[in-house]
Order: C-alpha cells, then sequence, then structure tokens
C-alpha cells in the first residue's frame, strides 16, 4: 500500500494568496483527520471527516480554512487569504475507524511569506 | 481539564542507557492508548499501541509501554537505545467520550553516540 500521500511536499506562498493543500488516505479507511504542526502548539487536530463527512471541525482556527472531502479517496484543506501565521507542517491522517489506529501521511510544509 | 500530558520535555541520553519517557492522561472509562514517534524531518509512525488485553505492550524497534490503569499512565520504555532512536515522541489517547486522538506535547529524545 502507498500510504496516505499528501501535496504538495512543500509550498512557499505570499501573504493573501489560497493555499490548497491535497490528501489521499489509505484504500479502504473510511476516517480522515487534518492536522497542524508548530514548535508552538504542537500537534493539533483541525478537522476529521468519517465517511466524506466533516464529523468535527472545532479545531479550524478560522473562516479562512476549510476542507472538504468529495469522495472516499481524496481530501482538500484550503486557506483563503493565507497569512504569515499559517506557516506550519499539515498532516493528513486515516483509519479504518473513528478510534481505530491513524496512519499519518508525509505532510506538506507551509511557508507564507 | 482532560488532557494527555507528557511530562520530559527533552530527554538526552547517551547509547545503551536505558529510556523511560512518562505519558498520563486524565480520561475516565475505556481507552485506546499508542505512542507515534517522528524522526527528524519525517512523519509520525505507529510505535505501539494498546486496546485491551495484557497491559504490557511490545512495539517495533525494541520499544514497550505499559499500562497502568490506577495510575492513568502508559509510560514507553526502551532497555537500550540507540543514536538512531532520535526523534521526537507523542503520546496519544483516543477519549471514551470523544472520536478524537488527543495528543501529548512530545518529548524530544537525543541520543549520542
Amino acid at each position: 500500500d502507498a500510504g496516505v500521500i499528501q501535496s504538495p511536499r512543500h509550498e512557499v506562498t505570499e501573504m493573501g494568496q489560497e493555499v490548497t493543500l491535497r490528501c489521499k488516505p489509505i484504500s479502504g479507511h473510511n476516517s480522515l483527520f487534518w492536522y497542524r504542526q508548530t514548535m508552538m502548539r504542537g500537534l493539533e487536530l483541525l478537522i476529521y471527516f468519517n465517511n466524506n463527512v466533516p464529523i468535527d471541525d472545532s479545531g479550524m482556527p478560522e473562516d479562512r480554512f476549510s476542507a472538504k472531502m468529495p469522495n472516499a479517496s481524496f481530501s482538500t484543506l484550503k486557506i483563503q487569504p493565507s497569512e504569515p501565521r499559517d506557516s506550519a507542517v499539515y498532516f493528513c491522517a486515516s483509519s479504518l475507524g473513528q478510534k481505530e489506529t491513524q496512519y499519518f501521511g508525509p505532510g506538506t510544509r507551509l511557508l507564507v511569506l | 481539564a482532560q488532557s494527555v500530558s507528557q511530562h520530559n520535555h527533552h530527554v538526552i541520553l547517551s547509547e545503551a542507557a536505558s529510556l523511560e519517557l512518562g505519558c498520563n492522561y486524565s480520561y475516565g472509562g475505556t481507552v485506546n492508548l499508542f505512542w507515534y514517534v517522528q524522526y527528524p524531518g519525517q512523519h509520525l509512525q505507529l510505535l505501539l499501541k494498546y486496546f485491551s488485553g495484557d497491559p504490557l505492550v511490545k512495539g517495533i524497534k525494541g520499544f514497550e509501554a505499559e499500562f497502568i490503569k490506577s495510575k492513568f499512565s502508559f509510560n514507553l520504555r526502551k532497555p537500550s537505545v540507540q543514536w538512531s532512536d532520535t526523534a521526537e515522541y507523542f503520546c496519544a489517547v483516543n477519549a471514551p467520550n470523544t472520536d478524537k486522538l488527543i495528543f501529548g506535547t512530545g518529548t524530544r529524545l537525543q541520543v549520542f553516540p
């Protein structure tokens, strides 16, 4: 299995630009999670989906952040407009169920200038 | 507040030394417990997990962890560390009243040859 796939691996953009992060979960997994990791705040859960439906988005920092999962094999996390404080590593993870082991992707390292 | 606590933020050891990293949680009821490792510049990988059964859990790379329900603890151990164990270690708990995986703040382990 290829594991969780994320793209791009690195993204450098200017403040105000739209950023779209992509995730392909492991085939057969029905739960998908988006995390953000920074030195200051550690690993934070932003949102998670179960069977393509958003279950809890209470971790999404602001309205500038949105996430979609149009089908079982694809999810996006969008930041519009981006700000320098959004700079972080964004991880996607998937699991067979909401309480099962989560498998993490390689992450997207985002730098907003 | 309910949480996951990792008391050791930074641990420095010489090769062959024994390791124990603490993890305590404050959730009651049945919990699922995990230890993840993040090598420098990489994504989180599962080291070991406890769902039920034998409270002494063996993981990959010689790691083990012991679930002590009375102490709400799930400490990670390794009898003899190697330089390649240099990484950040995260304890995580699936709390009974939520589907989220709650992560501790992580422990940075540095092993010197």
